[in-house]
């Protein structure tokens, strides 16, 4: 149980395009979903935190309208990376929770702007 | 406010040897406090999470953590170290909103 995916595993984009991102809960309503980066031997930074039918919460620092979610219904959840440069490249993974004591992470997307 | 602080971003044992990864963490609320693995390329897998039950946590592929609250610890242990343990480890807590505050990560390494 608790199965998080997230499509695409990778994608590679030119710069100026946009890219969507997409994170499913496959065995559970997730009441959050969360949205994390990951730069190369680091940790995870926090980005967004959102709930089913309202608007994400944003973390200090991350564009609102750079990084657009979307949590249309308690089993997706969705960010575009909007007009993406290659700063923007990194490992973006997902989690969700049911209850609100533990997170079940996605296999992560890793996108590369060219 | 959270902070975790995980002491050596690298560590090396021998197959068979005893695996400890420390963890210290700040919390101003009693706090929820988790061991995440994550394979190259992967996301995080949950080893194990104390959330103010039992002070010794076990969790899976033989890891267990000791919540030690007068030492504001919760390392992780395994008696035996496998090849197959070779990853990145993050020690994690959990204060409001459930938003996790993650550490800098522990690498191990495995050798023969």
């Amino acid at each position: 149980g608790a199965v998080v995916s997230q499509h695409p595993s990778w994608v590679i984009c030119k710069s100026g395009t946009s890219v969507k991102i997409e994170c499913r809960s496959l065995d559970f309503q997730a009441t959050t979903m969360f949205w994390y980066r990951q730069f190369p031997k680091q940790s995870l930074m926090l980005m967004a935190t959102s709930n089913e039918g309202s608007k994400a919460t944003y973390e200090q620092g991350v564009e609102k309208d750079k990084f657009l979610i979307n949590h249309a219904s308690l089993t997706l959840s969705t960010l575009t990376v909007t007009s993406a440069h290659p700063e923007d490249s990194s490992f973006y993974i997902c989690s969700a929770t049911a209850s609100a004591d533990t997170q079940y992470f996605g296999p992560g997307t890793r996108l590369t702007v060219l | 406010a959270q902070s975790v602080t995980q002491l050596g971003s690298h560590v090396s044992v021998s197959e068979g040897a005893l695996v400890l990864l420390r963890c210290n963490y700040s919390s101003s609320v009693p706090p929820y406090l988790f061991w995440y693995v994550q394979y190259p390329n992967q996301g995080l897998q949950l080893l194990l999470k104390y959330t103010s039950a039992a002070t010794l946590v076990k969790g899976i592929n033989g890891f267990e953590a000791e919540f030690k609250k007068s030492e504001t610890s919760f390392h992780l242990t395994k008696p035996s170290a496998h090849m197959s343990d070779a990853a990145e480890y993050f020690c994690a807590v959990s204060g409001t909103a459930s938003k996790l505050t993650f550490g800098t990560g522990t690498r191990l390494q495995v050798t023969l």
